[in-house]
């Protein structure tokens, strides 16, 4: 299968602060990203949708302005979290797919806001 | 509403014995289904996908039956490894969301 890589894998970030998920697709081309969050024994749930070159679909209930998405290229998106807050702190993973029916998912990025 | 969900939260099989982790959705639109594996700290793995014209495909080691009289979906997984223990989740598009994850099962295999 197509492979899809995040970074960081993980972070410890501080109350109020910022921080930057990157996930890239590695040996396909990306052209529908997603974002998922994913609380312990919980499943994945779907954030926001990102298309390359345009604006993020977000899920109901999700901020937009606190989860800034950036789908730049058709490898290369990212998930900034902005004025992080504790009840932020999950396991984030990204998916990919190049109009093929399976998402490809990277391996997660566990971030914890302290 | 719409959901994907799992009949049995864990499931616990002896080693070389089969596995069998059930589905039940709930919207007959769907155009298909997929599982995924997920280890501990890991994003989801692909396992197999069927379309919903199909009551069966298989894989390695891997089967997955698809009843839409009754809108269930099964996992089936032969000879069961120690590797296999993980969470599945069942997925499937839903109205306008491309996957909607199920809750999950959680295999734990007993050597």
């Amino acid at each position: 299968g197509a492979v899809v890589s995040q970074h960081p894998s993980w972070v410890i970030c501080k109350s109020g602060t910022s921080v930057k998920i990157e996930c890239r697709s590695l040996d396909f081309q990306a052209t529908t990203m997603f974002w998922y969050r994913q609380f312990p024994k919980q499943s994945l749930m779907l954030m926001a949708t990102s298309n390359e070159g345009s604006k993020a679909t977000y899920e109901q209930g999700v901020e937009k302005d606190k989860f800034l998405i950036n789908h730049a290229s058709l490898t290369l998106s990212t998930l900034t979290v902005t004025s992080a807050h504790p009840e932020d702190s999950s396991f984030y993973i990204c998916g990919g797919h190049a109009g093929l029916r399976e998402q490809y998912f990277g391996p997660g990025t566990r971030l914890t806001v302290t | 509403g719409e959901s994907v969900g799992l009949h049995l939260p864990t499931l616990s099989v002896q080693e070389g014995d089969n596995s069998i982790i059930n589905c039940a959705y709930s919207n007959s639109a769907s155009d298909y289904f997929i599982w995924y594996k997920q280890e501990s700290g890991k994003g989801p793995q692909f396992i197999i996908d069927i379309r919903s014209n199909m009551d069966k495909r298989q894989g390695q080691r891997v089967t997955v039956l698809l009843n839409k009289t009754v809108k269930h979906l099964s996992l089936q997984i032969a000879a069961t490894q120690p590797g296999d223990s993980a969470v599945y989740f069942c997925a499937a598009p839903m109205g306008n969301t491309p996957l909607v994850f199920g809750k999950g099962t959680r295999l734990s295999v007993i050597a």
